[in-house]
């Protein structure tokens, strides 16, 4: 099996920055997705790490280290539309995804 | 594109009754899947296929069948629901197994009682 940790909940203020920490040990590696899930709604896909690094798409960003184990999700210009679930999910090495708890980030004006 | 369709959209149902969720996805994705989400966790997968007429189980099969007779739909099926399935559960498809992403599905809220 798998085992994707990640902060429970974050709270911070509008156009401020948020990082999302993400920690996972798994058999096989083939990716690292980022989620955002809004309440009562389906996750829709935010972000997409295969190789070491930064990807970087507008307001969020998302860095990988597969020696590490650790990804992170980085929010930047928070807006209070931000607020949401994010869920972090690896996909092991017979491709199916398992995903973390999920982190809740408040945005406050 | 309606992308990844689901009904009911919420259902209650009493322990042992049986119900079938509906899933269908008219991208011609070749891969779908069943979630299952419960309160402050993450998800689940409950059933996967990776084409018409063939299924296999993830990680929380029990209690629940499947079948994939076409390309396009994936219904899921509860025999004896039991409360332990109350849940929201989530259809999901993607053109490839090494594609970037997953499309999910609105999800279907159910309560057994």
């Amino acid at each position: 099996g798998q085992n994707i940790d990640q902060p429970t909940e974050m709270t911070a203020t509008e156009g401020a920055i948020v990082q999302i920490n993400c920690t996972y040990q798994t058999s096989g590696f083939n990716g690292l997705f980022w989620y955002q899930q809004h309440a009562g709604e389906a996750p829709t896909f935010l972000s997409y790490n295969v190789l070491d690094g930064l990807e970087e798409k507008g307001r969020f960003s998302s860095f990988l280290s597969r020696s590490k184990g650790y990804s992170y999700l980085l929010l930047k210009e928070l807006q209070m539309k931000d607020s949401a679930s994010y869920l972090c999910a690896v996909r092991d090495g017979d491709y199916k995804l398992s995903f973390g708890a999920g982190t809740t980030v408040t945005v406050r004006a | 594109n309606a992308g990844v369709t689901q009904t009911p959209k919420f259902r209650i149902l009493k322990i042992g009754q049986s119900m079938t969720l509906q899933c269908a996805q008219d991208m011609n994705h070749n891969y779908m899947y069943w979630y299952r989400q419960d309160p402050g966790m993450g998800l689940k997968l409950i059933y996967y296929s990776v084409g018409a007429g063939i299924t296999d189980k993830g990680e929380v099969p029990n209690g629940y069948n499947v079948s994939r007779s076409t390309t396009e739909d994936f219904p899921l099926r509860l025999e004896l629901a039991a409360p332990s399935q109350t849940s929201v559960y989530f259809c999901a498809s993607s053109y490839s197994i090494e594609q970037e992403t997953q499309y999910f599905g609105p999800g279907t809220r159910l309560l057994v009682l």
